[in-house]
């Protein structure tokens, strides 16, 4: 059974439009939820939420945590084509620092 | 901005092989891992490395794998003897206490 869970699965979008992006999580042995941004190879570290309700920002992307619902969304405003990539949100647990990876959302942004 | 470095970029080994991949964490950092990407599917974590000492590994961290710090700059991942199915991207990450992990740009093997 899948702990973390992403969806759309994937998404096309132009330039200009925003998205919103999920991930839903297990609530046993939680500690916090972070986002990265894979392109061709690495996942680059975007953002860590460990609190409910404290929305985090960084330019044109933001990302809230829902720790009754046991969510996460991540925005993105007025996207470019360089957003383009692959999102993953990946759970942190409560003991320990493994992190378990959803599937992604495969993101394009057509010009 | 510090960053995690891996090599090679690419390796490719025959079955039955031994391979070692090579990663530097960023400087300051305590914690070290590795994590696998079989194409098309998640990232999986493999094993976690703390104080000279390895703090968690999954299921797939079997006795063919072992990681070792040797010097005070590269963690190492060693494959002792490899199957088709270890083919797969690996990444190094690290952390100080904010636990942040960042990644490094990975290593693709490839096992024929």
């Amino acid at each position: 059974e899948d702990k973390v869970v992403q969806s759309p699965l994937s998404l096309v979008v132009h330039e200009g439009d925003t998205v919103t992006l999920n991930c839903s999580y297990e609530v046993t042995n939680f500690r916090s939820l972070l986002w990265y941004k894979q392109e061709k190879k690495a996942p680059t570290f975007l953002f860590m939420l460990t609190s409910s309700g404290i929305e985090k920002k960084s330019g044109r992307l933001s990302s809230i945590l829902d720790k009754k619902e046991l969510f996460s969304i991540l925005n993105i405003t007025a996207t470019q084509t360089g957003d383009s990539a692959v999102y993953l949100c990946a759970q942190r647990p409560a003991a320990g620092n493994m992190l378990t990876f959803g599937g992604g959302t495969r993101l394009m942004v057509k010009p | 901005e510090p960053e995690v470095t891996q090599t090679p970029s690419h390796q490719v080994t025959q079955m039955g092989q031994e391979v070692i991949l090579r990663c530097v964490p960023i400087s300051n950092h305590l914690y070290f891992y590795w994590y696998r990407q079989i194409l098309g599917q998640k990232v999986e974590f493999l094993v976690s490395f703390y104080n000279n000492e390895i703090s968690e590994k999954s299921e797939i961290f079997d006795d063919q794998f072992s990681v070792e710090r040797p010097d005070g700059s590269n963690f190492t991942l060693k494959i002792r003897s490899t199957k088709l199915e270890d083919s797969a991207m690996y990444f190094c990450a690290s952390n100080n206490r904010t636990y942040e992990q960042y990644f490094g740009p990975g290593t693709r093997l490839t096992v024929t």
